[in-house]
Parts: structure tokens; sequence; C-alpha cells
């Protein structure tokens, strides 16, 4: 079974401009989530979509967003960025209730 | 609110020699707990959980962990440590097993 798939691995964006990061859960998975990773901060919790509806937001201001699709793959958009956007951002899906989340290798976003 | 201490930044141990990593939580009602291993530039994966039954939890690769209620605690463990098992660990709380909040991390290294 393929695992989280997550698009690109790399980024490098200027102040200013918006990006969008895309990531495939594991077949059947209909839970996707994400998490922000950095130095200072560790891993924050953003997001999280069931079956195209968001399900739980964590501390983030509006200019992270999100959406899920009925095939379950998710995209996440950030406007405006900011130097302090520069993370590793992390999606992971989730099977049935009570199972674990299996996380993708991650989109390395830089901003300039 | 839900949140996790990790009180050690690094631990340092010799193959085949005992590895113990301290995880301290707190959550309102009952806690899903778990541990996650990242290598560098890699996503976390998933190592094991608690959420109800046997206080010693097994895993993945020889690693165990004890949920201890009183003391809110979720040590991993493993008995012999190995070389390859140097890298980022990360436990992890829940109260509704969709939103997890991590603790900032221990870096492990096991010397050869």
């Amino acid at each position: 079974k393929a695992g989280v798939t997550q698009t690109p691995r790399y980024l490098i964006k200027t102040r200013g401009q918006q990006v969008t990061l895309s990531c495939s859960p594991i077949s059947g998975h209909r839970s996707v989530s994400w998490y922000q990773q950095t130095p200072g901060q560790g891993l924050q919790f953003l997001f999280e979509y069931f079956s195209e509806t968001q399900r739980n937001k964590g501390n983030f201001p509006g200019r992270f967003s999100g959406r899920q699709f009925s095939n379950s793959r998710s995209e996440m958009n950030v406007s405006t960025l900011e130097l302090g956007d520069s993370a590793l951002y992390l999606c992971a899906s989730r099977g049935l209730k009570d199972s674990p989340l299996h996380f993708g290798n991650g989109t390395r976003l830089t901003v300039t | 609110a839900q949140s996790v201490a990790q009180p050690e930044d690094q631990v340092n141990v010799a193959e085949g020699n005992p590895l113990t990593v301290k995880c301290t939580y707190s959550v309102s009602g009952n806690p899903y707990l778990f541990w996650y291993v990242q290598y560098p530039n890699r996503g976390l994966q998933f190592l094991l959980k608690y959420i109800t039954g046997d206080n010693l939890v097994k895993g993945s690769y020889g690693f165990e962990a004890e949920f201890n209620k009183s003391q809110t605690s979720f040590h991993l463990k493993k008995p012999s440590a190995l070389v390859s098992d140097s890298a980022l660990y990360f436990c992890a709380v829940s109260a509704n097993d969709y939103k997890l909040s991590f603790g900032a991390g221990t870096t492990v290294t096991v010397r050869a």
C-alpha cells in the first residue's frame, strides 16, 4: 500500500507570495491532518479534514487554509507568505477510529 | 487543553544498553498516547500507541512504553539499543484521537 504522498518536497517562495501544498492520503483513509514543524515551535496542529469537512482547526491565522476533495486528497494554502512561515509542513492520514496517524515526508517551505 | 513534556532534549546511550525516553502529559479525560520517530528529512513514523487496556504497550522495532496514570507518564523504552535507533523521538497526546499535541522531541544518539 502506498504511503502518504506530499508534493512538492521543496519550495522556495518570496515574502508576499502564496503557496499551495498537496497531500494524497493512504488509499481508503478519509481523515487528513496538517502539521507545521519548526525548530522553535516544534510540531503544531494546523487543521484536520474528514469527508471534505474541516473537523478541527489549530491556532493559526486565516492566511492558512485548506480543503479536501471527494477523493480525500487535500491541499493547504498559505497566502501573503511571511519569513516565519518557513517550515516543514507535514500531512498525515488516518483510517479507522483509534488508528494512528500516518505521516508523509513533508514539504520543506523556505520563504525568502 | 492538552500538552506533552519531554524533559530531556538529548539522550545518549551505548549500543546494547537500555534506552529510555521520558514523556509526561496533561489532558482532560482519558488520554490517547503515541510515540513517533523522525529521521532526518523524513516524516514521522508511528512506533506505538496507548488508548485503553494493558499499561505496557509493545510497538515496532522492539520498542515498548508504559502508561502510568497516577504519574501521567508514558515513557518509551527499548531493552537493547541499536546505532540505527539514533533519531528524533516525539511523544504525543490527544483527548479525542484526531488532534495531537506533540512534545518538543528528544534526540537519541546511540554510540557504537
